[in-house]
């Protein structure tokens, strides 16, 4: 059993386009996040929510729109892609994380992005 | 300025025998928590190990130990008996209380180790 599912694997597109991610999990966490690994391998946090609330916005351009239907779900639309939308983004979810305690995300596989 | 830092872009070590990846980090929390991740070149994260900034002993998990050190804002990774398949790309990651219930991880740059038969 997939523990945290991203659909698609792949998507290359175009510039201009409109694409959307999807993300599943099914261990029962009420957080999500979205995360960018850009070519050099660094990744870094776009969004995360939390029981369907967004909770962090890491100044990401408003042409990426997450959208949580439930906690089992976060999706990302991404409007008018651009070559620097280019990456690999992955999905992760945790428990809700409090002041102590581990709280460790479990990353889905990842979708690589192209943008032509 | 960098919260985590891995100096090492590379490293290689022979099967079998233990290797240490580095990992230092900069936060004035009081409490936060570091992990460690594996990335294949299949692409997937793996999460390996994680300290607390509270915890009294090193983590250890199988193969996997960390080896704390809070004076020096340390937490670097030690493979012991290094197999084939542990060549990968190690990120640390540190989460701090100051990030409240958004889970927040800050990574580091990350260390590519290829282990050689």
């Amino acid at each position: 059993d997939t523990a945290v599912s991203q659909t698609p694997k792949y998507l290359v597109t175009q510039m201009g386009n409109d694409k959307s991610i999807k993300c599943e999990q099914n261990l029962g966490h009420d957080t999500m996040y979205w995360y960018k690994q850009d070519s050099k391998k660094f990744l870094k946090i776009m969004f995360s929510y939390n029981n369907k609330e967004l909770i962090i916005n890491e100044t990401v351009p408003n042409r990426f729109s997450p959208k949580s239907p439930d906690k089992a779900h976060l999706n990302l639309h991404i409007n008018s892609l651009e070559l620097g939308d280019s990456a690999v983004y992955f999905c992760a979810s945790s428990q809700t994380p409090r002041l102590a305690g581990i709280y460790e995300q479990y990353f889905g596989p990842g979708t690589r992005l192209t943008v032509t | 300025a960098q919260k985590i830092t891995q100096t090492q872009p590379g490293m290689f070590v022979q099967e079998k025998e233990a290797v240490t990846l580095d990992c230092t980090y900069d936060t004035s929390d009081p409490s936060y928590g570091l992990f460690w991740y594996k990335q294949p070149s299949s692409g997937e994260m793996i999460f390996l190990i994680y300290q607390g900034s509270y915890d009294q002993q090193n983590a250890t998990e199988g193969r996997y130990s960390l080896n704390f050190q809070k004076a020096r804002k340390s937490a670097n990774l030690v493979i012991s008996a290094s197999q084939l398949g542990d060549s990968a790309m190690y990120f640390c990651a540190m989460r701090e209380s100051g990030s409240g219930n958004t889970g927040k991880l800050i990574f580091g740059q990350g260390t590519t180790l290829q282990v050689k038969p």
